[in-house]
């Protein structure tokens, strides 16, 4: 079956810009996970999205924000970006229970400059 | 709070050079215990989750292990292609949240 697709790969933004980045999770899976990865702070948790809702947050500030659609695929918006908002965003899905272990997207990786 | 922490933070081996890679973590009632691994430019892709102490799994070369306190995950006569970030994460049983916490991971290199 088709893995967590994350799109683009690859952006390069100016600082003050906004950003937008998609994730279509795997068919059947209604949990989206989305982490933020530099190499100073490893895998920092931004925020679940599970049949439409945020079910839970991580610690960033608000210019981070997230949704997620009735067909389980998912967005996450940066607004106003700052330079060390340059990281690896990963997407996880999972099928709403974290035992079973998420499935990851190879992520976007995202340079501000 | 939920800890992790995970070391070393590198490992160079010689191919067939067995070792150990160690999680340590604090958390307040474990609900599971995960291991990942990170090849670059990917990422993180499942390999096992351990719920009680005394627990074991096994895949091909890797054999994890948890204790009370900490998890290692055991790599018997390692490959170039075992070559990789290996990340430990926690699921707290308590809290409502059952997000995981991650480790900063232990990069593996395993020379031919």
């Amino acid at each position: 079956k088709a893995g967590v697709t994350q799109t683009p790969r690859y952006l390069i933004k100016t600082r003050g810009q906004q950003v937008t980045l998609s994730c279509s999770p795997i068919s059947g899976h209604r949990s989206v996970s989305w982490y933020q990865q530099t190499p100073g702070q490893g895998l920092q948790f931004l925020f679940e999205y599970f049949s439409e809702t945020q079910r839970n947050k991580g610690n960033f500030p608000g210019r981070f924000s997230g949704r997620q659609f009735s067909n389980s695929r998912s967005e996450m918006n940066v607004s106003t970006l700052e330079l060390g908002d340059s990281a690896l965003y990963l997407c996880a899905s999972n099928t709403g229970t974290a035992e079973q272990g998420y499935t990851f997207g190879s992520g976007t990786r995202l340079t501000v400059v | 709070e939920d800890q992790v922490t995970q070391s070393p933070e590198a490992l160079r081996l010689q191919e067939g050079e067995s070792s150990s890679l160690n999680c340590s973590y604090t958390v307040s009632g474990l609900r599971g215990l995960f291991w990942y691994r990170q090849d670059p430019g990917k990422g993180p892709e499942f390999l096992f989750t351990l719920y009680s102490a005394g627990e074991e799994k096994e895949k091909e070369r890797l054999k994890a292990t948890l204790t009370k306190k900490e998890s290692f995950l055991h790599i018997t006569a390692p490959k170039p292609e075992d070559s990789a970030t290996y990340l430990c994460a926690v699921q707290a049983a308590s809290g409502g949240s059952y997000i995981p916490t991650f480790g900063r991971g232990t990069s593996l290199i395993v020379h031919p």
